[in-house]
């Protein structure tokens, strides 16, 4: 079927702000990721989620940051009082199992604090 | 700490002809991923290869090859018969293979082609 959905595709939000981020991921895919990607550079690890658990939220920088998996499928990002360095292209990809399987990645969502 | 480094910024090639992108990482795994990724303007990251550490065989798929040095830590891609639409942003990544699965990036190369 479809790929990773992300929405919204552009988000623009002033400093002090809370924002959420959507992702949507391939059907039957237990694995989910979120990696953010700041201009210029590669993408950097967030948090990872086997089923509804985060795995490994080693890579979320600070604690305005959080994620979540409800019910095994959609993820949520959300980040709490925005600051300037927030933005980024935040990327979320899903996979069949963790490891050895491809990532299939969405479009991004690009976040621009102002 | 794993790290991947890309040190070309930039790579420019004429169409059809062949370019190689560089990629060295740094692990004390002993298996481990390795990928590319093309990454153009839409944003969506494409894997375009895929190695296994502990095969010696180097990766194919059609244009796309690498060259798998495990001693040296390097791991080049070569594009064969470049074509415009090969233009993009390319990212070499690491995997390991305990249990977070994530991926480490280098910084990036971007691939112009020359009609």
């Amino acid at each position: 079927g479809a790929g990773v959905s992300q929405t919204p595709s552009n988000k623009v939000t002033e400093k002090g702000k809370y924002v959420e981020l959507r992702c949507d991921p391939i059907s039957g895919h237990t694995a989910l990721y979120w990696y953010r990607q700041s201009l210029g550079q590669g993408p950097e690890f967030l948090i990872y989620f086997q089923g509804t658990g985060a795995a490994d939220d080693s890579g979320l920088p600070n604690d305005r940051f959080f994620a979540v998996r409800p019910e095994g499928s959609v993820s949520t990002l959300k980040i709490q009082r925005t600051e300037r360095g927030d933005s980024a292209v935040y990327l979320c990809a899903s996979s069949k199992t963790p490891g050895s399987s491809p990532l299939h990645f969405g479009n991004g969502t690009r976040l621009t604090v102002t | 700490a794993q790290t991947v480094t890309q040190s070309q910024p930039e790579m420019s090639v004429q169409e059809a002809e062949t370019v190689t992108l560089s990629c060295t990482y740094d692990t004390s795994e002993s298996d481990y991923y390795l990928f590319w990724y093309k990454q153009p303007p839409s944003r969506q990251m494409i894997l375009v290869i895929r190695q296994e550490a502990y095969k010696q065989q180097n990766a194919t798929e059609n244009r796309f090859s690498v060259n798998f040095q495990k001693a040296a830590k390097s791991f080049s891609l070569k594009i064969s018969d470049s074509q415009l639409g090969d233009a993009a942003m390319y990212f070499c990544a690491q995997e390991g293979t305990g249990s977070n699965y994530q991926l480490i990036w280098g910084a990036g190369t971007k691939l112009i082609i020359k009609p």
